[in-house]
Protein backbone atom coordinates (compact mmCIF):
# COMPACT_ATOMS: atom_id res chain seq x y z
CA UNK A 1 0.00 0.00 0.00
CA UNK A 2 1.44 3.16 -1.05
CA UNK A 3 1.53 5.60 1.73
CA UNK A 4 -0.33 8.58 0.35
CA UNK A 5 -2.85 7.24 -2.15
CA UNK A 6 -5.11 9.87 -4.51
CA UNK A 7 -7.33 9.10 -7.27
CA UNK A 8 -5.15 9.69 -10.84
CA UNK A 9 -8.97 10.93 -12.26
CA UNK A 10 -9.33 11.80 -15.20
CA UNK A 11 -11.26 14.57 -14.01
CA UNK A 12 -13.63 16.89 -16.64
CA UNK A 13 -15.97 19.17 -15.25
CA UNK A 14 -17.51 22.46 -17.16
CA UNK A 15 -15.99 26.04 -16.60
CA UNK A 16 -17.92 27.39 -13.19
CA UNK A 17 -17.73 23.98 -11.48
CA UNK A 18 -16.51 23.32 -7.69
CA UNK A 19 -13.68 20.55 -8.01
CA UNK A 20 -12.87 18.68 -5.02
CA UNK A 21 -9.69 16.61 -4.89
CA UNK A 22 -8.36 14.44 -2.28
CA UNK A 23 -5.74 12.46 -0.84
CA UNK A 24 -5.83 9.78 1.69
CA UNK A 25 -2.59 9.07 3.71
CA UNK A 26 -0.97 6.33 5.97
CA UNK A 27 2.01 7.75 8.01
CA UNK A 28 0.44 9.89 11.17
CA UNK A 29 3.38 11.56 11.43
CA UNK A 30 2.60 13.59 8.26
CA UNK A 31 2.78 17.09 9.81
CA UNK A 32 2.97 18.96 6.49
CA UNK A 33 0.53 18.77 3.65
CA UNK A 34 0.80 20.75 0.00
CA UNK A 35 -0.76 20.92 -2.92
CA UNK A 36 1.24 21.35 -6.03
CA UNK A 37 -0.32 22.37 -9.53
CA UNK A 38 1.28 20.68 -12.56
CA UNK A 39 1.03 22.41 -15.81
CA UNK A 40 1.93 20.12 -19.10
CA UNK A 41 5.31 19.78 -19.99
CA UNK A 42 6.42 21.80 -16.57
CA UNK A 43 7.42 21.64 -13.21
CA UNK A 44 4.85 21.42 -10.43
CA UNK A 45 4.50 24.66 -8.56
CA UNK A 46 3.35 25.32 -4.90
CA UNK A 47 -0.09 25.86 -4.74
CA UNK A 48 -1.57 25.58 -1.40
CA UNK A 49 0.47 24.68 2.07
CA UNK A 50 -0.94 24.05 5.41
CA UNK A 51 0.28 22.61 8.68
CA UNK A 52 -1.65 19.93 10.70
CA UNK A 53 -5.47 19.71 10.78
CA UNK A 54 -7.69 22.20 9.23
CA UNK A 55 -8.42 24.78 6.88
CA UNK A 56 -6.43 27.45 4.47
CA UNK A 57 -7.96 29.55 2.21
CA UNK A 58 -6.51 31.32 -1.15
CA UNK A 59 -8.67 33.35 -3.29
CA UNK A 60 -10.62 30.36 -4.95
CA UNK A 61 -9.15 27.65 -3.81
CA UNK A 62 -9.15 26.17 -0.08
CA UNK A 63 -7.33 23.72 1.15
CA UNK A 64 -8.59 21.15 4.25
CA UNK A 65 -6.61 18.79 6.34
CA UNK A 66 -8.12 16.09 8.85
CA UNK A 67 -5.82 13.93 10.60
CA UNK A 68 -8.49 12.47 12.08
CA UNK A 69 -9.40 10.68 8.75
CA UNK A 70 -5.94 10.68 7.27
CA UNK A 71 -7.71 12.90 4.36
CA UNK A 72 -7.32 16.11 2.81
CA UNK A 73 -8.76 18.15 0.26
CA UNK A 74 -8.79 20.33 -2.26
CA UNK A 75 -11.69 22.75 -3.20
CA UNK A 76 -11.38 24.62 -5.96
CA UNK A 77 -14.59 27.21 -6.77
CA UNK A 78 -15.57 28.64 -9.66
CA UNK A 79 -12.92 26.87 -11.84
CA UNK A 80 -11.56 28.20 -14.66
CA UNK A 81 -9.89 26.57 -18.14
CA UNK A 82 -6.48 27.72 -16.90
CA UNK A 83 -6.88 25.80 -13.70
CA UNK A 84 -6.84 22.74 -16.02
CA UNK A 85 -3.51 21.08 -14.58
CA UNK A 86 -2.38 17.96 -12.78
CA UNK A 87 -2.73 18.45 -8.92
CA UNK A 88 -0.34 16.06 -6.91
CA UNK A 89 -0.70 15.98 -3.24
CA UNK A 90 2.34 15.82 -0.91
CA UNK A 91 3.16 15.85 2.61
CA UNK A 92 5.99 15.26 5.11
CA UNK A 93 6.63 14.46 8.63
CA UNK A 94 9.15 16.15 11.33
CA UNK A 95 12.20 14.08 11.64
CA UNK A 96 13.94 15.46 14.72
CA UNK A 97 15.39 19.09 14.58
CA UNK A 98 15.30 18.48 10.40
CA UNK A 99 12.14 17.95 8.39
CA UNK A 100 11.26 14.81 6.59
CA UNK A 101 11.53 14.44 2.45
CA UNK A 102 8.12 15.00 0.76
CA UNK A 103 6.16 11.93 -0.39
CA UNK A 104 3.92 12.93 -3.56
CA UNK A 105 0.41 11.36 -4.25
CA UNK A 106 0.06 9.86 -7.68
CA UNK A 107 -1.48 13.32 -8.75
CA UNK A 108 -4.77 13.88 -9.97
CA UNK A 109 -5.54 15.43 -13.92
CA UNK A 110 -8.09 18.13 -14.50
CA UNK A 111 -9.34 19.06 -17.39
CA UNK A 112 -11.95 22.42 -17.17
CA UNK A 113 -13.39 22.90 -20.22
CA UNK A 114 -15.24 26.61 -21.26
CA UNK B 1 15.17 33.97 -16.84
CA UNK B 2 14.37 30.37 -14.89
CA UNK B 3 15.39 30.00 -10.99
CA UNK B 4 16.08 26.22 -11.76
CA UNK B 5 17.13 25.25 -14.76
CA UNK B 6 17.80 21.67 -16.17
CA UNK B 7 19.47 20.43 -19.37
CA UNK B 8 18.63 18.94 -21.52
CA UNK B 9 15.13 19.04 -22.11
CA UNK B 10 14.66 16.35 -24.17
CA UNK B 11 16.86 13.23 -24.74
CA UNK B 12 17.16 9.89 -26.49
CA UNK B 13 19.66 7.33 -25.59
CA UNK B 14 20.42 3.84 -26.05
CA UNK B 15 20.31 0.92 -23.36
CA UNK B 16 23.79 0.65 -22.07
CA UNK B 17 24.65 4.31 -22.53
CA UNK B 18 25.92 7.18 -19.66
CA UNK B 19 24.26 9.90 -19.41
CA UNK B 20 24.37 12.71 -17.40
CA UNK B 21 21.42 15.50 -16.44
CA UNK B 22 22.49 18.88 -15.17
CA UNK B 23 20.44 21.06 -12.65
CA UNK B 24 21.71 24.70 -12.28
CA UNK B 25 19.38 26.92 -9.61
CA UNK B 26 19.80 30.99 -8.58
CA UNK B 27 17.51 30.52 -5.92
CA UNK B 28 20.51 30.49 -3.16
CA UNK B 29 19.05 27.14 -1.92
CA UNK B 30 20.82 25.02 0.06
CA UNK B 31 18.57 22.10 -0.71
CA UNK B 32 18.80 20.22 -3.95
CA UNK B 33 16.84 16.85 -5.17
CA UNK B 34 16.36 14.70 -8.23
CA UNK B 35 12.79 13.74 -8.76
CA UNK B 36 11.47 11.19 -11.53
CA UNK B 37 7.87 11.04 -12.64
CA UNK B 38 6.05 8.32 -14.23
CA UNK B 39 2.48 7.94 -15.46
CA UNK B 40 0.58 7.10 -12.55
CA UNK B 41 3.12 7.00 -9.79
CA UNK B 42 3.56 10.35 -9.23
CA UNK B 43 7.13 11.69 -8.02
CA UNK B 44 9.72 10.02 -6.78
CA UNK B 45 13.16 10.77 -4.70
CA UNK B 46 16.49 9.51 -6.48
CA UNK B 47 18.90 11.54 -4.59
CA UNK B 48 18.96 14.75 -2.35
CA UNK B 49 21.67 17.02 -0.68
CA UNK B 50 21.52 19.39 1.96
CA UNK B 51 24.46 21.06 1.08
CA UNK B 52 27.72 20.23 -0.99
CA UNK B 53 29.30 17.93 1.17
CA UNK B 54 25.77 16.02 1.97
CA UNK B 55 24.39 13.19 -0.56
CA UNK B 56 22.00 11.07 0.60
CA UNK B 57 19.94 7.79 -1.05
CA UNK B 58 16.29 8.59 -2.45
CA UNK B 59 13.86 5.80 -2.11
CA UNK B 60 14.67 4.38 -5.56
CA UNK B 61 18.64 5.49 -6.42
CA UNK B 62 19.33 2.07 -7.82
CA UNK B 63 21.02 2.58 -11.62
CA UNK B 64 22.19 6.53 -10.73
CA UNK B 65 24.38 8.68 -9.16
CA UNK B 66 24.40 11.93 -8.20
CA UNK B 67 27.22 14.74 -8.08
CA UNK B 68 26.90 18.03 -6.32
CA UNK B 69 29.65 20.49 -7.97
CA UNK B 70 28.35 23.64 -6.16
CA UNK B 71 26.20 24.69 -4.00
CA UNK B 72 24.50 25.79 -6.98
CA UNK B 73 24.96 22.50 -9.11
CA UNK B 74 23.82 19.02 -8.74
CA UNK B 75 24.08 16.34 -11.56
CA UNK B 76 22.07 13.28 -12.28
CA UNK B 77 23.91 10.47 -14.04
CA UNK B 78 22.80 7.25 -15.14
CA UNK B 79 25.61 4.73 -15.74
CA UNK B 80 23.92 2.21 -18.18
CA UNK B 81 21.34 3.49 -19.28
CA UNK B 82 18.04 0.74 -19.45
CA UNK B 83 14.65 1.21 -21.08
CA UNK B 84 12.34 1.20 -17.64
CA UNK B 85 14.47 4.25 -16.83
CA UNK B 86 12.60 6.35 -19.68
CA UNK B 87 10.67 8.90 -17.33
CA UNK B 88 10.74 12.88 -17.02
CA UNK B 89 13.05 14.00 -14.73
CA UNK B 90 12.90 17.19 -12.03
CA UNK B 91 15.25 18.79 -10.68
CA UNK B 92 14.30 20.77 -7.04
CA UNK B 93 15.31 22.66 -4.78
CA UNK B 94 14.31 24.09 -1.24
CA UNK B 95 15.70 26.48 1.56
CA UNK B 96 16.78 24.75 4.71
CA UNK B 97 13.17 25.03 6.75
CA UNK B 98 12.75 27.40 9.55
CA UNK B 99 10.45 27.09 12.35
CA UNK B 100 7.05 25.38 11.29
CA UNK B 101 7.15 26.08 7.37
CA UNK B 102 8.26 22.46 6.45
CA UNK B 103 9.47 22.00 2.53
CA UNK B 104 8.44 23.68 -0.04
CA UNK B 105 9.95 23.27 -3.40
CA UNK B 106 10.77 24.77 -6.34
CA UNK B 107 11.00 22.56 -9.28
CA UNK B 108 12.86 23.04 -12.73
CA UNK B 109 11.13 22.28 -15.89
CA UNK B 110 11.99 18.40 -15.94
CA UNK B 111 14.26 16.38 -18.85
CA UNK B 112 11.95 14.05 -20.72
CA UNK B 113 14.35 11.05 -21.09
CA UNK B 114 13.78 7.96 -23.37
CA UNK B 115 15.84 5.09 -23.25
CA UNK B 116 15.58 3.01 -26.41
Amino acid sequence: QKEVEQDPGPLSVPEGAIVSLNCTYSNSAFQYFMWYRQYSRKGPELLMYTYSSGNKEDGRFTAQVDKSSKYISLFIRDSQPSDSATYLCAMSAREGTSYGKLTFGQGTILTVHP
Amino acid sequence: DADVTQTPRNRITKTGKRIMLECSQTKGHDRMYWYRQDPGLGLRLIYYSFDVKDINKGEISDGYSVSRQAQAKFSLSLESAIPNQTALYFCATSASPHGDLGEKLFFGSGTQLSVL
